[in-house]
């Protein structure tokens, strides 16, 4: 069962377009984290946000995170082929590392 | 943060047969966590290791079991393959004074089991 919902789980869009994606949970997290992972690679940490409410921007990415530390998105501005990949969102809980993680958004973005 | 390894990148098994995986992770980083992604799918959280003591457990059945050394190396182990244990098999590592939950992942060992 998972814990985390990613939506939408495909997104093709055309190269310059805005995009969102979602991460909703019913569990508090007292971490989030988003990856993004290319085909037979392990996923990359783009992100972690620790205190509800928190946004941050990594170039054209917003993250932000819930006030209730329940969900997050991923806001991606003017969209370019090299975005493509599959963008994963993890929650953490307690002390430990242990992730959750959601199914996964695929992004494909279209010259 | 970099320099996660994994070894080997691909692996072919037999239902019933046994299989070692193995990742060696930066100096300090002395938390370990692996995670089974099934294709098409988010990673699941198998176990995680701590100073070499198992720290933490998904719903894993125990023919899934695990080491760390300490020299941050670890290994995972699987008896009696299934067909369903193909997968991509990634671990993470860790260290104090990281963010809570924050880890970097290995590029993983693709398993396939006929």
């Amino acid at each position: 069962t998972q814990l985390l919902e990613q939506s939408p789980q495909f997104l093709s869009i055309q190269e310059g377009e805005n995009l969102t994606v979602y991460c909703n949970s019913s569990s508090v997290f007292s971490s989030l984290q988003w990856y993004r992972q290319e085909p037979g690679e392990g996923p990359v940490l783009l992100v972690t946000v620790v205190t509800g409410g928190e946004v941050k921007k990594l170039k054209r990415l917003t993250f932000q995170f819930g006030d209730a530390r329940k969900d997050s998105s991923l806001h991606i501005t003017a969209a370019q082929p090299g975005d493509t990949g599959l963008y994963l969102c993890a929650g953490g809980r307690g002390a430990g590392n242990m992730l959750t993680f959601g199914g996964g958004t695929r992004l494909m973005v279209k010259p | 943060e970099t320099g996660v390894t994994q070894s080997p990148t691909h692996l072919i098994k037999t239902r019933g047969q046994q299989v070692t995986l193995r990742c060696s992770s930066q100096s300090g980083h002395n938390t370990v966590s692996w995670y089974q992604q099934a294709l098409g799918q988010g990673p699941q959280f198998i176990f995680q290791y701590y100073r070499e003591e198992e720290n933490g457990r998904g719903n894993f059945p125990p023919r899934f079991s695990g080491l760390q050394f300490p020299n941050y190396s670890s290994e995972l182990n699987v008896n009696a393959l299934e067909l369903d244990d193909s997968a991509l098999y990634l671990c993470a590592s860790s260290r104090p004074g990281l963010a809570p939950g924050e880890q970097y992942f290995g590029p993983g060992t693709r398993l396939t089991v006929t």
